[in-house]
């Protein structure tokens, strides 16, 4: 069965720390992998995409993710926590077909 | 501008009365796909379709129809709705299958069902 697992359902951290947000999957094929962000009151817009190719993936804003086949592993990360950074992120899951998965999400926190 | 259309932003409405979400995409994209989204459980996908006349169910399709008359626009109806029904919802589209591709979201559909 396909299955996105974020591991975190609230993360806080001080502006100018490292931010780190949690994705387990589970797929029986090749999985194509997404981060998306949803600020308050808004859509969603995608951070970044796995799609097999490299499996270190940099995305807007200064966030990237790493693919760990063997952890089955998708963790977004940033260096340095902004102010504008606080808001949902999800982790969204394409098996191969049209259908769509996503986590729970993740709502990030940034204190001043 | 490319973007995704939804219309209307907000509605509170009773149950039973028929009501539709529109959907309007200028991209000339060929997959578009409806979405609810509710605390704690992120976003399920409720139909989606891969091009004109050919649509497909999603997670939790109950309650909803949809319609794929035209490449840009991909209704959501909901005969008769009932207080479960009240969500965000969200319609997103993609140029192909959305496997490898990454989906094009409006601004989302506030739902209220008393």
């Amino acid at each position: 069965a396909q299955s996105v697992t974020q591991l975190d359902s609230h993360v806080s951290v001080s502006e100018g720390t490292p931010v780190l947000l949690r994705c387990n999957y589970s797929s029986s094929y090749s999985p194509s992998l997404f981060w998306y962000v949803q600020h308050p009151n808004k859509g969603l817009q995608l951070l970044l995409k796995y799609t097999s190719a490299a499996t270190l993936v940099k995305g807007i804003n200064g966030f990237e993710a790493e693919f760990k086949k063997s952890e089955t592993s998708f963790h977004l990360t940033k260096p340095s926590a902004h102010m504008s950074d606080a808001a949902e992120y999800f982790c969204v899951l394409n098996t191969g077909g049209f259908k769509t998965i996503f986590g729970a999400g993740t709502r990030l926190f940034v204190k001043a | 501008e490319a973007q995704v259309t939804q219309n209307p932003r907000y509605l509170i409405t009773v149950t039973g009365k028929k009501l539709t979400v529109t959907c309007s995409q200028n991209m000339n994209h060929e997959y578009m796909s409806w979405y609810r989204q509710d605390p704690g459980l992120g976003l399920r996908q409720i139909y989606y379709s891969m091009n004109v006349e050919v649509t497909d169910k999603g997670d939790v399709p109950e309650g909803y129809k949809v319609s794929r008359k035209e490449k840009r626009n991909f209704p959501l109806i909901l005969e008769s709705p009932s207080p479960n029904q009240t969500s965000l919802y969200f319609c997103a589209s993609s140029p192909q299958k959305a496997a490898k591709n990454i989906q094009y979201f409006g601004a989302g559909t506030r739902l209220s069902v008393l």
